[in-house]
Formats: C-alpha cells, sequence, structure tokens
C-alpha cells in the first residue's frame, strides 16, 4: 500500500562519522529508486538515485546501495557533517496500469552531533 | 530551486471552508503530482496528472479534487475543511521516466 504516517524514526550520528538510513520497499516489480532529503519547512530534495539494474551508485558523499532480494534499499553519508541534519525518505516507482506510481518510505531523521 | 513552484506558501482558514492550492510544474514536465505531508510524517500521495488528464490516485478524499490545465499548472482544491486537514501540501512534477522535482509546499492551517 502506500507509505504509512508513522512518527519518524531518529538516527544520531556523530560529525565525521558515516550514516546508514535503511528503507524497506514493498513492490518486487519497482524498477526505480530515489533518496530525497528534506529540511525542516522545505521541500524534498533529490540525493541520489538507482534503477534497478544496478545495485550500488556512488555520488559525492553519498552510496545507495539495492537488495532487490530482500527489498532493501541504503543511503550512507560519508563523513556526515551539520549540514546533513534532515529527513531522509526513499522512494520506489513501480508502473502500475500504464501509470508510474512513486512510493515514499516512513523517512529517517538524522541528526548530526557536534 | 526546484523549478517547481507552489502558491500560497502559508495559508490560514477555518473548518468548513474551501481553498484552492496551485501548482506550476518545472518548464516541460508533463506530470504532476500532490503530496500531502502532517507534522512528522511521510508523504502520501494524493493524485497525479499527466498532460492535462488524471493518471493516478492515491489516498485522496472525496472532499478533495484536482485538476491540470491546458498550460500545465495544477490545481488541488479542498473543501469542507477540517482540522485533521492541516498538512504541508507538496507539488511534484517528472519527465516520464525521471525523479520527482518537489515545490516549497504549502502550508495549511486549519482553525
Amino acid at each position: 500500500g502506500e507509505s504509512v504516517g508513522l512518527h519518524l524514526p531518529t538516527l544520531s550520528v556523530q560529525e565525521g562519522d558515516n550514516s546508514i538510513i535503511n528503507c524497506a520497499y514493498s513492490n518486487s516489480a519497482s524498477d526505480y529508486f530515489i533518496w530525497y532529503k528534506q529540511e525542516s519547512g522545505k521541500g524534498p530534495q533529490f540525493i541520489i538515485d538507482i534503477r534497478s539494474n544496478m545495485d550500488k551508485r556512488q555520488g559525492q558523499r553519498v552510496t545507495v546501495l539495492l537488495n532487490k532480494t530482500v527489498k532493501h534499499l541504503s543511503l550512507q553519508i560519508a563523513a556526515t557533517q551539520p549540514g546533513d541534519s534532515a529527513v531522509y525518505f526513499c522512494a520506489s516507482r513501480g508502473d502500475t496500469s500504464g501509470t508510474y506510481k512513486y512510493i515514499f518510505g516512513t523517512g529517517t531523521r538524522l541528526k548530526v552531533l557536534a | 530551486d526546484s523549478g517547481v513552484t507552489q502558491t500560497p506558501k502559508h495559508l490560514i482558514t477555518a473548518t468548513g471552508q474551501r481553498v484552492t492550492l496551485r501548482c506550476s510544474p518545472r518548464s516541460g514536465d508533463l506530470s504532476v503530482y500532490w503530496y500531502q505531508q502532517s507534522l512528522d510524517q511521510g508523504l502520501q500521495f494524493l493524485i497525479q496528472y499527466y498532460n492535462g488528464e488524471e493518471r493516478a490516485k492515491g489516498n485522496i478524499l472525496e472532499r478533495f479534487s484536482a485538476q491540470q490545465f491546458p498550460d500545465l499548472h495544477s490545481e488541488l482544491n479542498l473543501s469542507s475543511l477540517e482540522l485533521g486537514d492541516s498538512a504541508l501540501y507538496f507539488c511534484a512534477s517528472s519527465v516520464v521516466r525521471g525523479e520527482l522535482f518537489f515545490g516549497e509546499g504549502s502550508r495549511l492551517t486549519v482553525l
């Protein structure tokens, strides 16, 4: 079904450490996955994406890993900085009756400790 | 700046009233999506339009409706408002196989 509204889990990470944020998706037919960052009071911003024919993709300080076997997605942030504090959402896209539908995960709040 | 424009940014109204939220997608994007985000919660998909036609519906209440106009801007109409409708409403646009680009949202407060 659609993203379920729940209180956000929080991940607290020391500045300079690596962060790993996890996400599970339910539609095994999903072909495209995106990570978004949402700062307080702002709209979600694209961070990185990955297509289902890949299992890893790297960007600047971020890496996305895709495990289709267990329907799991993770976002790794290297050398976490205070500016990384935000809520992170994963989105999976599936083709439903010829329409691409994006389903969002519940989100994880990342807190960077100085 | 994502290129997606939403107005108004903030809106305060009373229960029972009706409001219209407006979205201008990025230049060239034919798809528009509407999402609702309540406090500290995830993004609930409401509805999608593609080139003026409704393509997908999510958890959209019957009191809510939307449309996409020939110039591709979209409007989300919320009527008979209830306290629980207070939320951030986001519009996003995309090209056919690409990522969603979100606007900054319209914050609706129903008193």
